[in-house]
């Protein structure tokens, strides 16, 4: 079955430093790739999304290629700032299934 | 606009109690979808419903039932809670299938005790 494995934390940075969180998946068709990222107290929200093989997503300085011949999704960003801590899900759906899978969560700390 | 909000936001059970979690979104979404969030197993699906008066299981479905009341509302019940339900639950809404390219909209959550 379809399943996402990524990065497990936490993960510190100081402010200004370049991230890196992996994300591999496995799925048996054709599917859309996300990242969502959850704050303190709140649910998840949409960060990006990519929906087929070489697409990039993109928001807030974030960025993610989805990589279909290594089967990944991994989320970059240049320059961390400090109101980026939060936890990020690797996530993926697929047509053949009504649900989205997600990965076990990166809890990112950054420090000034 | 409200987006999905959920009530409570917290509850503290005992084993064999029952409680109904509520969930409403007011942005015309077809599908809705409840998740539990555990430490270090991400989120999984409990129960979902494709549109007003369907629902299918999820990866979890043990020990819940579920009502689409009409479009705006998805209700879950624990009809005898147990300590394994211990857990954080998020409701979720979408435009179309999650199966799809579209990305699901959250509630803040209902974080749930049982003793």
């Amino acid at each position: 079955g379809n399943s996402v494995t990524q990065m497990e934390g936490p993960v510190t940075l100081s402010e200004e430093a370049f991230l890196t969180i992996n994300c591999t998946y496995t799925a048996t068709g054709y599917p859309s790739l996300f990242w969502y990222v959850q704050y303190p107290g709140e649910g998840l929200q949409l960060l990006l999304k990519a929906t087929k093989a070489d697409d990039k997503g993109s928001n807030k300085g974030f960025e993610a290629t989805y990589r279909k011949e290594t089967t990944s999704f991994h989320l970059e960003k240049g320059s961390v700032q400090v109101s980026d801590s939060a936890v990020y899900f690797c996530a993926l759906s697929d047509p053949a299934m009504n649900d989205m899978r997600f990965g076990a969560g990166t809890r990112l700390t950054v420090k000034p | 606009n409200a987006g999905v909000t959920q009530t409570p936001k917290f509850q503290v059970l005992k084993t064999g109690q029952s409680m109904t979690l509520q969930c409403a979104q007011d942005m015309n979404h077809n599908s809705m979808y409840w998740y539990r969030q555990d430490p270090g197993m991400g989120l999984r699906l409990i129960y979902y419903s494709a549109s007003e008066g369907t629902t299918d299981k999820g990866e979890v479905p043990n020990g819940y039932n579920v009502s689409r009341l009409n479009k705006r509302e998805f209700s879950l019940r624990l009809e005898s809670a147990a300590p394994s339900q211990t857990s954080v639950y998020f409701c979720a809404s979408t435009f179309g299938l999650a199966g799809g390219a579209y990305e699901q909209y959250f509630g803040p959550g209902t974080r749930l005790t049982v003793t």
